[in-house]
């Protein structure tokens, strides 16, 4: 089945740098990227997300990019500010129908 | 998106007991999942609510355990059954809204004491 490996496990930042969390996935028949933010105590929330025949989505100061043939996914926040702080998951999946299976995790810490 | 209601949001259980999770949806949606989210880590897919038909179950996990109900498009239950502290976790519902897209509900905290 589908692995995903998420990294790094923990990321700290100066407000207004920029953050980059890397994952890579084993199933090729893979196709749909997500990336999920988790503050604490609440629910995954979607933030962006990419498809197989795309290779960057860019939403304000986000933005995501793939690489199919190396398997890998990054998403990229540019001008980080404190409410960025919080738990990222990557995931993927396939068809539409099947369920994500998630990354670790990165705990992302934007000081001010 | 669609909004999701699950309850119970947070419960103190007993160990040897059973504690049911329900899961309600504003929309009818195909696709209904079970994660676990243990403190500090990852979603965990605990198995696919199937409308009509058995849930599908992953890797590690058992319909005796952790049977499920999904009687319509709109709602969907998980029962913790026979919990030990082992079983203390976040346990949170998914739907798919089509395309791939995939939203949670708000996740029941539960501790086994």
């Amino acid at each position: 089945g589908e692995n995903v490996e998420q990294h790094p496990s923990t990321l700290s930042v100066q407000e207004g740098d920029s953050a980059v969390i890397k994952c890579t996935y084993s199933d090729s028949a893979s196709n749909y990227f997500p990336w999920y933010k988790q503050e604490l105590g609440k629910r995954p929330q979607l933030i962006i997300d990419i498809r197989s025949n795309v290779g960057e989505k860019k939403d304000q100061r986000i933005a995501v990019t793939l690489n199919k043939t190396a398997k890998h996914f990054s998403l990229h926040i540019t001008e980080t500010q404190p409410e960025d702080s919080a738990v990222y998951f990557c995931a993927a999946s396939k068809q539409a129908g099947t369920a994500l299976i998630f990354g670790k995790g990165t705990t992302l810490s934007v000081s001010s | 998106s669609a909004v999701i209601s699950q309850k119970p949001s947070r419960d103190i259980c007993q160990r040897g007991t059973s504690l049911t999770i329900q899961c309600q949806v504003d929309s009818q949606v195909t696709m209904m999942f079970w994660y676990r989210q243990q403190p500090g880590q990852s979603l965990t897919l605990i198995a696919t609510a199937n409308q009509g038909s058995e849930a599908t179950y992953e890797s590690g996990f058992v319909i005796d355990k952790f049977p499920i109900s999904r009687p319509n498009l709109t709602f969907s239950t998980l029962t913790v059954s026979n919990m030990s502290p082992e079983d203390s976790s976040i346990y949170l519902c998914s739907v798919e809204t089509g395309a791939n897209e995939a939203f949670f509900g708000q996740g029941t905290r539960l501790t086994v004491v």
